[in-house]
């Protein structure tokens, strides 16, 4: 296990809807990365927080939007779901943002559909 | 064209094959190169790592990178029905706000069978 954890392990929805999915990471781990992984397909980057600012994002719509706590925990907000937001949300954490070499280790990820 | 493609397609082989896995890549600025494996209902762990070029062996799995032709591989050893599991290829780049941002592939689902 990896020590990170994400809750809810599953959610449904309806389209239209919003939803925040959360993340708590590995112990000492201050950098927390988001991912989308489609069925079938490998993840996306979402975005990533460093001490509570999001310092990087992929190419996903203002919609996607995150938070990060000073105990570093996190939530990932999707507004106005869409059936294509259906997927698998998995969040990452590391050490630090510096040294690309920083191990991530993954939680087990949160499975939203949406009807 | 995506940035990454993978390749081959679902696999099925006896216990005991040499497997290789493989990706390609468009992006010449990806220097650090990952394989993962996902097991089913779980989130990815990391495998093998290597920076730039070169090969890297770990037990039975070795990674080896041609960063000339933009092509990665992982070979299997000795492969057991405990190695079925999703294998993802990923790859990042230096500097800026791309630290941390991985780019996987699609995915290559195994399965060992005894």
């Amino acid at each position: 296990e990896t020590g990170v954890t994400q809750s809810p392990t599953h959610l449904i929805k309806t389209r239209g809807q919003q939803v925040t999915l959360r993340c708590s990471s590995q112990s000492g781990h201050n950098t927390v990365s988001w991912y989308q992984q489609a069925l079938g397909q490998g993840p996306q980057f979402i975005f990533q927080y460093y001490r509570e600012e999001e310092n990087g994002r992929g190419n996903f719509p203002p919609r996607f939007s995150g938070l990060q706590f000073p105990n570093y925990s996190s939530e990932l907000n999707v507004n106005a779901l869409e059936l294509d937001d259906s997927a698998l949300y998995l969040c990452a954490s590391r050490g630090g943002p510096s040294g690309v070499t920083d191990t991530q280790y993954f939680g087990p990820g949160t499975r939203l559909t949406v009807l | 064209q995506k940035e990454v493609e993978q390749d081959p397609g679902p696999l099925s082989v006896p216990e005991g094959a040499i497997v290789s896995l493989n990706c390609t890549y468009s992006n010449s600025a990806f220097q650090y190169f990952m394989w993962y494996r996902q097991y089913s209902r779980k989130g990815p762990e990391l495998l093998m790592y290597t920076y730039s070029s070169g090969n890297k062996e770990d037990g039975r799995f070795t990674a080896q990178v041609d960063k000339s032709s933009k092509y990665i591989s992982l070979f299997i050893r000795d492969s057991q029905p405990s190695d079925s599991a999703t294998y993802l290829c990923a790859m990042t780049n230096a500097g800026g706000t791309s630290y941390g941002k991985l780019t996987f592939g699609q995915g290559t689902i195994l399965t060992v069978h005894p």
